[in-house]
């Protein structure tokens, strides 16, 4: 079985400050890794997502996540926010066998301060 | 067009009622899921359904039951609802035959059980 932590429940950052959203996982076997944002009252919207090769992915809205398979982590960065980056993110992972379905962490809410 | 619908997007009823929500994607995917959200924004799968066959039954009480008349539709039906049903019912799609395909959701459907 998988599991995901998301270590910060809250994340508070200035218009155009860099922000990093941390997750780490747990797995007995090879996984698949995403990033969902959740925007208020919306559905969820893939942002990237690693699944082989390099460990830097990049993805919409200028995103960027670093797969550390040494410290089960996948960090979500972003150089400099906006006010439209206010919204709830999902780290998850799939099973890289078997039947696909996501294994969610609990949500970091993003909050962009003016 | 959307590519995963669902409706209704906000429900409110009556303890002890029975209810159904409706799913339908557009992208000619084998694979259906419906995830719930609690009001800690977790998320957690509650069934998967590839190409109309049940493949993920996550101990949901049997109050729930899915149901897939095809591929492209996958309905959630209630019975004797609960106050604890109350929660956001996400519908979602994939194409799992290819592995690490991208899991779209719907916008979501707000059940409120009073």
């Amino acid at each position: 079985a998988q599991s995901v932590t998301q270590l910060d429940s809250q994340v508070p950052v200035f218009e155009e400050a860099p922000v990093e959203l941390r997750c780490n996982y747990s797995s007995s076997v090879s996984v698949y890794l995403f990033w969902y944002v959740q925007y208020p009252n919306q559905g969820l919207q893939l942002l990237l997502k690693y699944l082989s090769g390099s460990t830097l992915v990049k993805g919409i809205n200028g995103f960027e996540a670093e797969f550390n398979k040494s410290q089960t982590s996948f960090h979500l960065r972003k150089p400099s926010v906006h006010i439209s980056d206010t919204a709830e993110y999902f780290c998850a992972v799939s099973d890289v066998q078997g039947a696909q379905k996501l294994v969610f962490g609990q949500g970091t809410r993003l909050t962009i301060n003016p | 067009d959307t590519a995963v619908s669902q409706t209704p997007k906000y429900l409110v009823t009556q303890m002890g009622n029975d209810k159904s929500i409706k799913c339908e994607q557009n992208l000619g995917h084998d694979t259906m899921y419906w995830y719930k959200q609690d009001s800690k924004k977790f998320l957690k799968i509650m069934f998967s359904y590839n190409n109309k066959e049940l493949i993920i039954n996550e101990t949901v009480p049997n109050r729930f039951s899915p149901k897939s008349p095809d591929k492209a539709h996958l309905n959630l039906h209630i019975n004797s609802l609960e106050l604890g049903d109350s929660a956001v019912y996400f519908c979602a799609s994939s194409q799992a035959s290819v592995s690490g395909n991208t899991i779209y959701f719907g916008e979501g459907s707000w059940l409120t059980v009073v």
